[in-house]
């Protein structure tokens, strides 16, 4: 148990569904993160949360929508999206602006077909 | 911008062998740096971090200490173990959040026993 929980484990979509990602902490951390990580190619930061304001939005596409209710949770919707958007979405969360490192959840594997 | 360097992997050792992983970066500040490592399956676990020049970061037996002349970080331990198999990420923070935590693309560990 890392402190960081992301739920579910494993994701199988179809394109045309829409399905949420979540990730809980109970650090009080106040920030966290999204990352996509793909086969053979390095960590991709998607989105920032500053006190559940977002503070960076990494290019990402609109397919891919936050939401940070709360400094605890953090979910990410997804719909409508392609088999190239298959990899291991990684959540992570932070004190401050992350100088003690990052704290990570074990991620949801997502494989859409 | 900010970026980290690490050797290419695999790297593929017997077990008890000594073990470097190279880790490089430039950043544009006095940044944190840490090591992560990721297990098949698993997300990012923070392994071990160094805040300032000399500092040297260790935990189950692994090493690093950060050499600002070198702009180095690299990761070492004595004698591995087949259990070490796993990702290994370097990275940086260097003020501010998200875009300032920068990963380098891993280098992959195989320990046969």
């Amino acid at each position: 148990e890392t402190g960081v929980t992301q739920t579910p484990r494993h994701l199988v979509m179809g394109m045309t569904n829409k399905k949420s990602l979540k990730c809980e902490q109970h650090l009080g951390h106040n920030a966290m993160y999204w990352y996509k990580q793909s086969a053979k190619k390095p960590l991709e930061l998607m989105f920032v949360y500053n006190f559940k304001e977002q503070t960076e939005n990494n290019s990402v596409p609109s397919r891919f929508s936050p939401e940070c209710p709360n400094s605890s949770h953090l979910f990410l919707h997804l719909h409508t999206l392609q088999p190239e958007d298959s990899a291991l979405y990684l959540c992570a969360s932070s004190q401050g602006d992350g100088n003690y490192g990052y704290t990570f959840g074990s991620g949801t594997r997502l494989t859409v077909v | 911008g900010d970026s980290v360097t690490q050797m290419e992997g695999p790297v593929t050792l017997s077990e008890e062998a000594f073990l470097t992983i190279n880790c490089t970066y430039t950043a544009t500040g006095y940044p944190s740096l840490f090591w992560y490592v990721q297990y098949p399956g698993e997300g990012l676990q923070l392994l071990l971090k160094a805040t300032k020049a000399d500092d040297k970061g260790s935990n189950k037996g692994f090493e690093a200490t950060y050499r600002k002349e070198t702009t180095s970080f690299h990761l070492e331990k004595g004698s591995v173990q087949v259990s070490d198999s796993a990702v290994y990420f370097c990275a940086l923070s260097d003020l501010g959040y998200g875009q300032n935590f920068v990963f380098g693309p891993g280098t992959r560990l195989s320990v046969l026993p």
